[in-house]
């Protein structure tokens, strides 16, 4: 089993929509999240981190669920430029790997 | 700029064929990673220095993988007798530190045929 699993997309959706990415992590010993984005055949970089309280940047607003091992992106008012392949990702304190996702798609339409 | 820097951007390589990868991180930046991304998956880790110490090769798919950072710095991903299998966009990441925000590079897209 991989220890972080995402939705499967992809996620077509029009300009202005709300849309909700949801990930889960197998290992309950994880510390550290974030969400990564990468563009087609581009490097992946940070989108954000995610605290436990949760948290917001712009459209963006990101939570993390530590009793069921859920993480959640939430992505309001779409923009065309929003389209890309969104990475969850999961780190142990205790071990150096960041462990990826296997990324959701998403597609915003005119 | 200023970013990490991969090269060669793209390599095709025969199959049986010994082929570097090298890795430029950003200055000062105490950690560097290397993933492979295989089409259409995630990043999957395959090991993690902190200055020349080599902390973490757990990911390294087989004994044919090495990486080395010698002074620290750049650093260099070697795969003896590539197999098809190997085919996929390798990727350097380097951070200040444990897992702070990592940069990413380009990759180097290794192609075995």
């Amino acid at each position: 089993r991989k220890e972080v699993e995402q939705d499967p997309g992809p996620f077509n959706v029009p300009e202005g929509a709300t849309v909700a990415f949801n990930c889960t992590y197998s290992n309950s010993a994880s510390q550290s999240f974030f969400w990564y984005r990468q563009d087609c055949r581009k490097e992946p970089k940070l989108l954000m981190s995610v605290y436990s309280s949760g948290n917001e940047d712009g459209r963006f607003t990101a939570q993390l669920n530590r009793a069921s091992q859920y993480i959640s992106l939430l992505i309001r008012d779409s923009k065309l430029s929003d389209s890309a392949t969104y990475l969850c990702v999961v780190n142990m304190d205790s071990g150096y790997a960041l462990n990826f996702g296997k990324g959701t798609s998403l597609l915003v339409t005119p | 700029g200023a970013g990490v820097s991969q090269s060669p951007r793209y390599k095709v390589a025969k199959r049986g064929q010994d082929v570097a990868l090298r890795c430029d991180p950003i200055s000062g930046h105490v950690s560097l990673f290397w993933y492979q991304q295989a089409l259409g998956q995630g990043p999957e880790f395959l090991t993690y220095f902190q200055n020349e110490a080599q902390l973490d090769k757990s990911g390294l798919p087989s004994d044919r993988f090495f990486a080395e950072r010698p002074e620290g710095s750049v650093s260099t991903l070697k795969i003896q007798r590539t197999q098809q299998e190997d085919s996929a966009v390798y990727l350097c990441a380097s951070s200040l530190g444990g897992v702070t925000e990592a940069f990413f590079g380009q990759g180097t897209r290794l192609t075995v045929v």
